[in-house]
């Protein structure tokens, strides 16, 4: 059963402008946690940011926020002030506590930052 | 720096000719990943190591296999390859499995097969 879903394939942005790349997520759990990854054309998974479900905050690392919203299941990635270096694909991904503990990710979207 | 890396970056090998992919990794974590990724899809994972417990995936074909002889050392050994195992080959390491644990991901293997 599919347990990320992210409904953008892809998504444009201007650069300077903030862009929101949308993720939900099905779990029976009641303790998990949520990853974004970036992967550039040259095939890296890079670590963005981190969002465990008992997190009352919403997380943030610089030009990237989470934004967590429990009863919805969904952990919606924010970046603000796009560069032309935030040009890539996105995962969203999650890890329960139980269920092998597997990172499951979702289908990606692809963001392009445009001059 | 602490990292994991994967050699070689690029790959390439004859249809059914074995071909082994090596990872390591300098974090000393206890778990290893083996991933592969097709163009524009998701890491699909193949297997991991817990220290040294081995975990397939239930789908993982069986012409796939894995060894950690050590902590720092994992290798990735696909016994026949076929047109299809063309992909991007992931190594990945966490610290723990709890759900809080980040992986850490090398630069992958760009696997071709002829």
């Amino acid at each position: 059963a599919q347990k990320i879903t992210q409904t953008q394939p892809g998504m444009f942005v201007q650069e300077k402008e903030a862009v929101t790349l949308d993720c939900t997520y099905d779990t029976s759990d009641q303790s998990y946690g949520l990853f974004w990854y970036k992967q550039p054309s040259s095939g890296e998974m890079i670590f963005l940011i981190y969002q465990g479900s008992y997190d009352e905050q919403n997380a943030t690392e610089g030009r990237y926020s989470l934004n967590f919203q429990k009863a919805r299941k969904s952990a919606n990635l924010v970046i603000s002030a796009s560069q032309l270096g935030d040009s890539a694909m996105y995962f969203c991904a999650m890890r329960e506590a139980y269920n092998n503990n597997d990172m499951r990710f979702g289908a990606g979207t692809r963001l392009t930052v445009k001059p | 720096d602490a990292m994991v890396i994967q050699n070689p970056r690029y790959q390439v090998t004859q249809f059914g000719k074995p071909v082994t992919l090596s990872c390591s990794q300098t974090l000393n974590h206890n778990v290893m990943y083996w991933y592969q990724q097709k163009s524009s899809q998701a890491p699909k994972l193949l297997f991991h190591y817990y220290d040294k417990d081995f975990n397939n995936e239930a789908d993982t074909p069986d012409n796939f296999q894995s060894r950690r002889p050590n902590t720092s050392f994992c290798f990735l050994d696909i016994r026949s390859p076929g047109l299809g195992d063309a992909a991007m080959y992931l190594c990945a390491t966490s610290r723990d499995k709890g759900q809080h644990n980040e992986q850490f991901f090398g630069p992958g293997t760009r696997l071709t097969v002829l």
